[in-house]
């Protein structure tokens, strides 16, 4: 199993819908989760950390933590031809937390 | 604030021939430091990680090596390339424990 799991995708989503981007991970006692946006030849950039249980909203974007069921989700609301990117999850370990570990990604591809 | 710097964007090789990308970063003192290839269409791999001058963990063997001379500089090297070093190569930088990673623009290498 890998440690952070996510759909390859393409995930094809009409503009003003929302878009829905799951993850899992296997590290039972991961404190810190992190989603980011990779354009296409770019680098990747941060847009949003949780680290507790629920819901947490910034702008357009909700991230989801679900600890128990190792599953963290991002919503993108309002979709726009400019979200479409690659999104990689990201969880740091509890065996060590200098290392963050990134799934390989969700293409994203936002439909006008 | 902070920043991250990394050189040079795009880079050409022949194989064989060495190597040495450099990454800075401003604005913090005693990060950690995170060196990724990413090949094409592929996720993040983690090559090194730094907690402190002089001290780099490895994450997989390879015919690349990490420094950090200074507190803010990290450089990849590589006493000969192979045609399998081309990809992406990002350099990340985070506070501490559990914080998330921010990426420089990173560097495109081509072995021919």
């Amino acid at each position: 199993q890998k440690e952070v799991e996510q759909n390859s995708g393409p995930l094809s989503v009409p503009e003003g819908a929302i878009a829905s981007l799951n993850c899992t991970y296997s590290d039972r006692v991961s404190q810190s989760f992190f989603w980011y946006r990779q354009y296409s030849g770019k680098s990747p950039e941060l847009i949003m950390s949780i680290y507790s249980n629920g819901d947490k909203e910034d702008g357009r974007f909700t991230a989801q933590l679900n600890k128990a069921s190792q599953y963290v989700s991002l919503l993108i609301r309002d979709s726009q031809p400019s979200d479409s990117a690659t999104y990689l999850c990201a969880v740091t370990m509890y065996s060590s937390a200098s290392k963050i570990i990134f799934g390989s990604g969700t293409r994203l591809s936002i439909r006008p | 604030s902070q920043t991250i710097h990394q050189w040079p964007a795009t880079l050409v090789q022949p194989v064989g021939s060495p190597l040495s990308l450099e990454c800075t970063v401003e604005g913090t003192s005693n990060p950690n430091l995170y060196w990724y290839r990413q090949a094409a269409g592929r996720g993040l791999q983690l090559l090194f990680y730094s907690v402190g001058i002089g001290q780099i963990s490895s994450e997989v063997p390879q015919n690349l090596s990490a420094s950090r001379p200074q507190d803010r500089q990290f450089i990849l090297s590589s006493k000969k390339l192979l045609l399998s070093d081309s990809g992406f190569y990002l350099c990340a930088w985070t506070s501490g424990s559990n914080q998330p990673q921010h990426f420089g623009d990173g560097t495109r290498l081509s072995i021919l």
